[in-house]
C-alpha cells in the first residue's frame, strides 16, 4: 500500500531535550515535505527537500533541522525543543516530474507537546 | 506573496443541508486550486483540484470552480451527511510549485 508513514504519533517532551520524528514514505517521490498545522494557521511549511541531499527552508524553519540521505526517509530534528513547538505535524511527498500534479499525499500526523 | 483565505469556522448543519465553505486567493500567474479534507485523526487527503479558469472540480458530491475573475475556488455540496464531518483546507499551488493552505474550516454535519 502505497503510504507516508510517521513516528511516533504522540509525544510528550520537556524543553531542551532532543528528538527526532521519522517520516519515510513507499512511493519512489522525490519531493518530501514537513508542515506543522497550528489552530487558526492552517498548514506552514517547515522544510522541503526536492530530492537526496537536497533540502530547503520553508516558512517557518527556525528551531528545525532536517536531513535526506535517502529518497525515502525525511527526519524532522528538534536539536532543543521549546514550547512554542507544541504543535500537529505533518510530513507530506510528492509525485515527480510530469507526474506532478501539485498533488501532496500526507502522512497520518504527529502531535508533539513540549513542557 | 501567495496566500489563501477561507471562511473561519466552525460550521455545523444538519444532514442534507446545503454546504458552502468561501475560499478566495492572491497570486501571480496561473495557479493550481485545490480542497483537501482532513477527517479525525488521519491526514490531509486531496478532495478535488482545478488547474485552470473555469475547471470544475468535483468529487464524492463535492464541487467546486476555479473563477479567475473573483479569485475564488468556493467548495459546495448539495446535500451533507454525517460522514462529511472533517477540516477542509483549501490550498494553491504556484508556478514555483509552492503551496499554500488556508487556515481550514471546521464541519460538523449533525443527523
Amino acid at each position: 500500500e502505497a503510504q507516508v508513514t510517521q513516528n511516533p504519533r504522540y509525544l510528550i517532551t520537556v524543553t531542551g531535550k532532543k528528538l527526532t520524528v521519522t517520516c519515510s514514505q513507499n512511493m519512489n517521490h522525490e519531493y518530501m515535505s514537513w508542515y506543522r498545522q497550528d489552530p487558526g494557521l492552517g498548514l506552514r511549511q517547515i522544510y522541503y527537500s526536492m530530492n537526496v541531499e537536497v533540502t530547503d527552508k520553508g516558512d517557518v524553519p527556525e528551531g528545525y533541522k532536517v536531513s535526506r540521505k535517502e529518497k525515502r526517509n525525511f527526519p524532522l530534528i528538534l536539536e532543543s525543543p521549546s514550547p512554542n513547538q507544541t504543535s500537529l505535524y505533518f510530513c507530506a511527498s510528492r509525485k515527480p516530474g510530469l507526474a506532478n500534479t501539485g498533488e501532496l499525499f500526507f502522512g497520518e500526523g504527529s502531535r508533539l507537546t513540549v513542557l | 506573496g501567495n496566500s489563501v483565505t477561507q471562511m473561519e469556522g466552525p460550521v455545523t448543519l444538519s444532514e442534507e443541508a446545503f454546504l458552502t465553505i468561501n475560499c478566495t486567493y492572491t497570486a501571480t500567474g496561473y495557479p493550481s486550486l485545490f480542497w483537501y479534507v482532513q477527517y479525525p485523526g488521519e491526514g490531509l487527503q486531496l478532495l478535488l483540484k482545478a488547474t485552470k479558469a473555469d475547471d470544475k472540480g468535483s468529487n464524492k458530491g463535492f464541487e467546486a470552480t476555479y473563477r479567475k475573475e473573483t479569485t475564488s475556488f468556493h467548495l459546495e455540496k448539495g446535500s451533507v451527511q454525517v460522514s462529511d464531518s472533517a477540516v477542509y483546507f483549501c490550498a494553491l499551488k504556484g508556478g514555483n510549485n509552492d503551496m499554500r493552505f488556508g487556515a481550514g474550516t471546521r464541519l460538523t454535519v449533525k443527523p
